[in-house]
């Protein structure tokens, strides 16, 4: 299975934007990018995924490198709600289950 | 509306005792995923359900740990003479279609089991 590598904490000051890097560099061809977050004492919630282009939604910005070995989520304007641990994930064709590593501790200062 | 539940939220056993942890998936879901997690890590796939047929039981930590789905709708994960390192957060997870990696999944709140 392709591995993805995060850092395992960032800091970010309230209201200002929160750049989350994801290393992904054995990728395949058809492997989705996702990410999901999971805040304390809940399971995890999807955030977003694509698989080539850029992606936007309410949640958040998914910026896909262009060899697709890297991607970035994007917050626009932290909140102190968006304190959580972010989760890069690649989903292969052939099967559906979620392979999670450790990732990203986001702690958001007032 | 409805997400994914689980029940018991909490559950202590003591170290031989067997328990049995539900999952409730959101109605009309295809596909349904059992995961563990230990504290500090992320989640680890146990097994997966495409309706009623379990399909992928290559997680299961051992054969003490046990799933089913007999009506492809509630499901129940088993663990048998549990012992200390089970404890962790039972995740189940649910998704609307079957197969392609683009589904995203619905996570329940999962349950703390306990074994002491």
């Amino acid at each position: 299975d392709a591995k993805t590598t995060q850092p395992n904490s960032m800091e970010s000051n309230e209201e200002e934007p929160v750049h989350l890097p994801c290393n992904h560099s054995t990728i395949s061809g058809t492997d989705y990018i996702h990410w999901y977050r999971q805040l304390p004492s809940q399971g995890p919630e999807y955030v977003i995924h694509g698989l080539t282009s850029n992606v936007n939604n309410r949640m958040a910005s998914l910026a896909i490198a262009e060899d697709r070995k890297s991607s970035t989520l994007i917050l626009h304007r932290a909140t102190l709600r968006d304190a959580a641990v972010y989760y890069c994930i690649l989903r292969k064709t052939s099967y559906d289950k979620v392979i999670f590593g450790p990732g990203t501790s986001l702690s958001v200062i007032p | 509306g409805a997400g994914v539940s689980q029940s018991p939220r909490y559950k202590v056993a003591k170290r031989g005792q067997d328990v049995a942890l539900r999952c409730d998936p959101i109605s009309g879901h295809v596909s349904l995923f059992w995961y563990q997690q230990a504290l500090g890590q992320g989640p680890e796939f146990l097994t997966y359900f495409q309706n009623e047929a379990q399909l992928d039981k290559s997680g299961l930590p051992s054969d003490r740990f046990f799933a089913e789905r007999p009506e492809g709708s509630v499901s129940t994960l088993k663990i048998q003479r549990t012992q200390q390192e089970d404890s962790a957060v039972y995740l189940c997870a649910s998704s609307p279609l079957a197969g392609g990696p683009s589904y995203e999944q619905y996570f329940g709140p999962g349950t703390r089991l306990t074994v002491t």
